[in-house]
């Protein structure tokens, strides 16, 4: 089982269509979890932290189930300006040597 | 400038080279980390330091990949023997110890003919 691991890509939307990525992740121990997008050849940016009750910021909405081991991301009213790939980050317990893994990533396009 | 920077932003190698990277995290940040990424996935996880430690080095990394950052500064990655599945971008990102956001540099794109 992979330790990360996102939905297949491409999500390919219209404008203002709502989308939801989905991760699982293998550690049930891991503690920190976080959604970064990446734009084409470019470095990878943090979009936001994952909190146990669920967080929003703008458009964006994230949430964690830590008893199937599953984060997902929602992005409402989709921009042009959204269309990137979007990965999946767990941190590693410190006690497990605290290591940060990236899922492999889900590409989005968002078409006029 | 005081973001995370990488050196050279790319390198062309021959086949059973040797090459090292140079990775200058943000001053103030004591974990450094470094990664590996192909077209159309995620990083991957190749090691991190905290300061000067080496606290974790991926089981898929080949004895000929090495990683230093012997003063708790910057650090470099030294591939030995180059393979052509060894192309591709390397990223190196940092972050302070108690802060969960993780800065990444613009890499170096590796080509080994």
């Amino acid at each position: 089982r992979k330790e990360v691991e996102q939905d297949p890509g491409p999500f390919n939307v219209p404008e203002g269509a709502t989308v939801a990525f989905n991760c699982t992740y293998s550690n049930s121990a891991s503690q920190s979890f976080f959604w970064y997008r990446q734009d084409c050849r470019k470095e990878p940016k943090l979009l936001m932290s994952v909190y146990s009750s669920g967080n929003e910021d703008g458009r964006f909405t994230a949430q964690l189930n830590r008893a199937s081991q599953y984060i997902s991301l929602l992005i409402r009213d989709s921009k042009l300006s959204d269309s990137a790939t979007y990965l999946c980050v767990v941190n590693w317990p410190f006690s497990q040597g605290g290591k940060l893994i990236f899922g492999q990533g889900t590409e989005l396009s968002v078409k006029p | 400038d005081t973001g995370v920077s990488q050196d050279p932003r790319h390198k062309i190698t021959k086949r059973g080279q040797n090459v090292t990277f140079r990775c200058d995290p943000i001053s103030e940040h004591n974990r450094l980390y470094w990664y590996r990424q192909t077209l159309g996935q995620g990083p991957e996880f190749l090691t991190y330091f905290q300061n000067e430690a080496q606290l974790e080095k991926s089981r898929l990394l080949s004895d000929r990949f090495s990683a230093e950052r012997p003063k708790g500064s910057f650090s470099t990655l030294e591939i030995q023997r180059t393979e052509q599945g060894d192309s591709a971008m390397y990223l190196c990102a940092s972050r302070v110890q108690t802060n969960e956001k993780l800065f990444f540099g613009s890499g170096t794109q590796l080509s080994v003919l």
